[in-house]
């Protein structure tokens, strides 16, 4: 069972328009993490949430959470080639620090 | 600063040969992670350590694996008798108790059964 979806698995678009990706899920979150993960290296963390409905800006990124905890957004607004990689959330259900990792989007921004 | 280091970054091993991977995190950081990621996938959770008390372990994580952390600090994970199935990237993440939630990975070793 995958506790947390994000949509959409691929995207593909051109530098300069923007985008959003979602990460949800039927169950309450303590926290949410939002990563960037590029190949062969381990997942960069780039904002955690642990409010609902918390708004995040980090430079072109927007982050938001869920008013219920059970979902989260991040948009990206004019995209650049170095946006592409692998977009991950994961979420701790019960402030025990183990994070559950979403199925992930694979972005790629064509320059 | 140096950040969360796994070595070796890949390994390539037959089937039924034993393996270890070490991890070494921040050095601050008393939580210690361990996760396994498949292409395609996010990471999913095989166990983690507060300081040297190894607090769950996910059922992922079948008898042929062991992992430790005998001081604190480092940790290995040894896999014995590998099966094709365990080819996988395995992750290593330290978070310090009591900080913002943040985990910081590693690069992950890249394991190959053949």
């Amino acid at each position: 069972t995958q506790l947390l979806e994000q949509s959409p698995q691929f995207l593909s678009i051109q530098e300069g328009e923007n985008l959003t990706v979602y990460c949800n899920s039927s169950s309450v979150f303590s926290s949410l993490q939002w990563y960037r993960q590029e190949p062969g290296e381990g997942p960069v963390l780039l904002v955690t949430v642990v409010t609902g409905g918390e708004v995040k800006k980090l430079k072109r990124l927007t982050f938001q959470f869920g008013d219920a905890r059970k979902d989260s957004s991040l948009h990206i607004t004019a995209a650049q080639p170095g946006d592409t990689g692998l977009y991950l959330c994961a979420g701790d259900r019960g402030g025990t620090y183990k994070y559950i990792f979403g199925t992930g989007t694979r972005l790629k921004v064509l320059a | 600063d140096t950040g969360v280091s796994q070595d070796p970054r890949h390994k390539i091993t037959k089937r039924g040969q034993n393996v270890t991977f070490r991890c070494d995190p921040i050095s601050e950081h008393n939580r210690l992670y361990w996760y396994r990621q498949t292409l395609g996938q996010g990471p999913e959770f095989l166990t983690y350590f507060q300081n040297e008390a190894q607090l769950e372990k996910s059922r992922l994580l079948s008898d042929r694996f062991s992992a430790e952390r005998p001081k604190g600090s480092f940790s290995t994970l040894e896999i014995q008798r590998t099966e094709q199935g365990d080819s996988a990237m395995y992750l290593c993440a330290s978070s310090l108790e009591g900080s913002s939630y943040e985990q910081y990975f590693g690069p992950g070793t890249r394991l190959t059964v053949t």
